[in-house]
């Protein structure tokens, strides 16, 4: 079965500050890597969709990258801003379904 | 273009009613997925429809259950609500299977009383 953990659980950072959140998966085997934002009391907004092929992706102050072979993906936040606060999820798919395993979570604070 | 929409945004059962929870997914989207949020299991997948067909089901019991019309809205129902199934539940739309983008809606949160 497949495992999502993200580390760290919860970081805080001053504004402007440059992060890296990371994501891991034990079974290589993916399809597709999704990360996503969620506010409080929220759904989830889609940031950034790695497909398997793929090493990274961007969008805007975002990149996100992928390697399989060590089942690892980050999520760089370049010159965070308050408004980056919120809890970050990535999640892999596999097959050629959209069942998403998701990691337990990275919640962000960023302090103006 | 409006995003996935779910209906209702809160829900208060009692123990051993039963509820429907609605997602109408994005226009053109043929695969909906339902997700089950609680705080100490985290996003756990419930089933996933594309083109009115189950095709993956998730670890939960029978009382969830789902289903997908031919417009690709969905609705899925828990029957004899426990105290336990008390959740936010998010529904996911894609294009299609596979390769592309997942959306969420904002998600219906119900309470079990």
């Amino acid at each position: 079965k497949q495992e999502v953990t993200q580390i760290p659980a919860a970081l805080s950072v001053p504004e402007g500050e440059n992060l890296v959140l990371n994501c891991s998966f034990t079974d290589s085997a993916i399809y597709n890597l999704q990360w996503f934002r969620q506010d409080p009391g929220k759904g989830l907004t889609s940031l950034l969709l790695i497909q398997s092929s793929q090493r990274e992706q961007t969008s805007g102050r975002l990149n996100a990258s992928l390697d399989k072979s060590s089942g690892r993906s980050t999520l760089y936040i370049a010159a965070s801003q308050p408004g980056d606060s919120a809890t970050y999820l990535c999640a892999v798919s596999r097959n050629t379904g959209n069942q998403f395993y998701f990691g337990t979570g990275t919640g962000l604070t960023v302090i103006p | 273009k409006a995003g996935v929409t779910q209906t209702p945004r809160y829900l208060i059962k009692t123990r051993g009613q039963q509820v429907t929870l609605s997602c109408s997914p994005i226009s053109g989207h043929r695969s909906v997925s339902w997700y089950q949020q609680t705080p100490g299991q985290g996003l756990q997948f419930l089933f996933e429809y594309f083109s009115e067909t189950q095709r993956n089901k998730g670890n939960f019991p029978g009382r969830f259950s789902g289903r997908q019309f031919s417009n690709s809205r969905s609705e899925m129902n828990v029957s004899t609500l426990e105290l336990g199934d008390s959740a936010l539940y998010l529904c996911a739309s894609s294009l299609a299977l596979g390769t592309t983008e997942a959306f969420f809606g904002q998600g219906t949160r119900l309470t079990v009383v």
